[in-house]
Parts: C-alpha cells; sequence; structure tokens
C-alpha cells in the first residue's frame, strides 16, 4: 500500500510568482486536506476536499486555491507569492465516507517552498 | 475561534527521565484529540487519538495522553524517554461540529541527550 506522496520535495520561488504542489493520496482515501506548517509552528488548515469539491476552508486568502482529481489527487495552487508564504505544505489524505465525520488524516512528508 | 496551546517550545531530558508535555485548547464542544509526531526528516505520524471512553489513551511507543474535560486538557506522557523520542511533538483537535480538519498547536520540540 503506498503512502501519501507529495512532489516536488523542494521549490524556491521569488515574490510574485504561481507556485502548484501536487499531492497523491493514499489508496482507497477519497477526502485531501492542505496543510501550511511556517517555520517553529505548528501546521494550518488550509482546505480540504472531498469529492473534487472544496469541503471547508481556513483562514487563507482567495490566492490560495485548490483542485481534487476524480483519481483523488490534489493540487495546491498559490498565486502571487509572497514572502510569508515560505514553509512546509503538507497533504493529508483520509477515507472519509460521509461529511461532518472524522477520519484519521495520514500525512505525506511535505513540500518545502522558500519565497525570495 | 478555536486554539490549541502546548506549554513549552523546547524540553531537553537525559534518557531513562520521565516526559510529560501539556497540551490545552479552547472548545466547550465535542472534540476528539490527537498527539502526532514528526522525527527528524519524517513525516507526521499519529501516536495516539482519543474520541471518547476511556480517558487515559495508550498510543505507540509507549506513550500515553490523559484527556481532563474539566481543563481542556490533553496532556501526553512517557515514563522513561529513550534517545530516539527526539522529535517535535504536536497535539491536535478535531471540532467534531467542524468536520475533518485539525486545529494543531504550535509544537514541543523534545531533545533526549544519550
Amino acid at each position: 500500500e503506498t503512502g501519501v506522496t507529495q512532489s516536488p520535495t523542494h521549490l524556491i520561488k521569488t515574490r510574485g510568482q504561481q507556485v502548484t504542489l501536487r499531492c497523491s493520496s493514499q489508496s482507497g482515501h477519497n477526502t485531501v486536506s492542505w496543510y501550511q506548517q511556517a517555520l517553529g509552528q505548528g501546521p494550518q488548515f488550509i482546505f480540504q476536499y472531498y469529492r473534487e469539491e472544496e469541503n471547508g476552508r481556513g483562514n487563507f486568502p482567495p490566492r490560495f486555491s485548490g483542485l481534487q482529481f476524480p483519481n483523488y489527487s490534489s493540487e495546491l495552487n498559490v498565486n502571487a507569492l509572497e514572502l510569508d508564504d515560505s514553509a512546509l505544505y503538507l497533504c493529508a489524505s483520509s477515507p472519509q465516507k460521509g461529511q461532518g465525520s472524522y477520519n484519521e488524516q495520514f500525512f505525506g512528508p511535505g513540500t518545502r517552498l522558500t519565497v525570495l | 475561534a478555536q486554539s490549541v496551546s502546548q506549554h513549552n517550545h523546547h524540553v531537553i531530558l537525559s534518557e531513562a527521565a520521565s516526559l510529560e508535555l501539556g497540551c490545552n485548547y479552547s472548545y466547550g464542544g465535542t472534540v476528539n484529540l490527537f498527539w502526532y509526531v514528526q522525527y527528524p526528516g519524517q513525516h507526521l505520524q499519529l501516536l495516539l487519538k482519543y474520541f471518547s471512553g476511556d480517558p487515559l489513551v495508550k498510543g505507540i511507543k509507549g506513550f500515553e495522553a490523559e484527556f481532563i474535560k474539566s481543563k481542556f486538557s490533553f496532556n501526553l506522557r512517557k515514563p522513561s524517554v529513550q534517545w530516539s523520542d527526539t522529535a517535535e511533538y504536536f497535539c491536535a483537535v478535531n471540532i467534531k461540529a467542524a468536520g475533518n480538519k485539525l486545529t494543531f498547536g504550535g509544537g514541543t520540540r523534545v531533545l533526549v541527550k544519550p
């Protein structure tokens, strides 16, 4: 069974650029959540996708957007990058069986984004 | 908005010492509670979780945590740490009414000296 994978591992961008991060969920998992972990802080919830629809969003501006594909993989897109967007971006998948219920989230290794 | 507080940012211990990491959350409704661990260079892994029932929860690698509802706390403990327990530990809360998202504390970096 393959776990959650993310690509790329590391990325360096400059302010104002756009970035796309990718996540492949664990086999059998239909829900993907994205978190931002700034240096020295705990992960913060960005948003979640369930069956290709956004299913909850944290306190992040609209320039953070996402997609989920029919195979349940997901992308996180960030437009107009700012220095404060430098962080580890974590993807987590879970076998959510219905909205409103909690199922254990399994985390990927993350993508380290540096914005210069 | 709900929040999760971890009392210590850094803890340094010697092997065989006991470990206790504090976690408090600020939500009065029904919650699910978690402790995650992040070993150097590795991804977040679940140590233990509390959904309901016995408030004393046992997890992997000899860790346990106690849910005290009246104190809004979920402290993590291990009676005797090993060098391999060097890692960052995160407390996280899921509010049942809010779906599947987790709210994390700021983390506690634990260094166990051999």
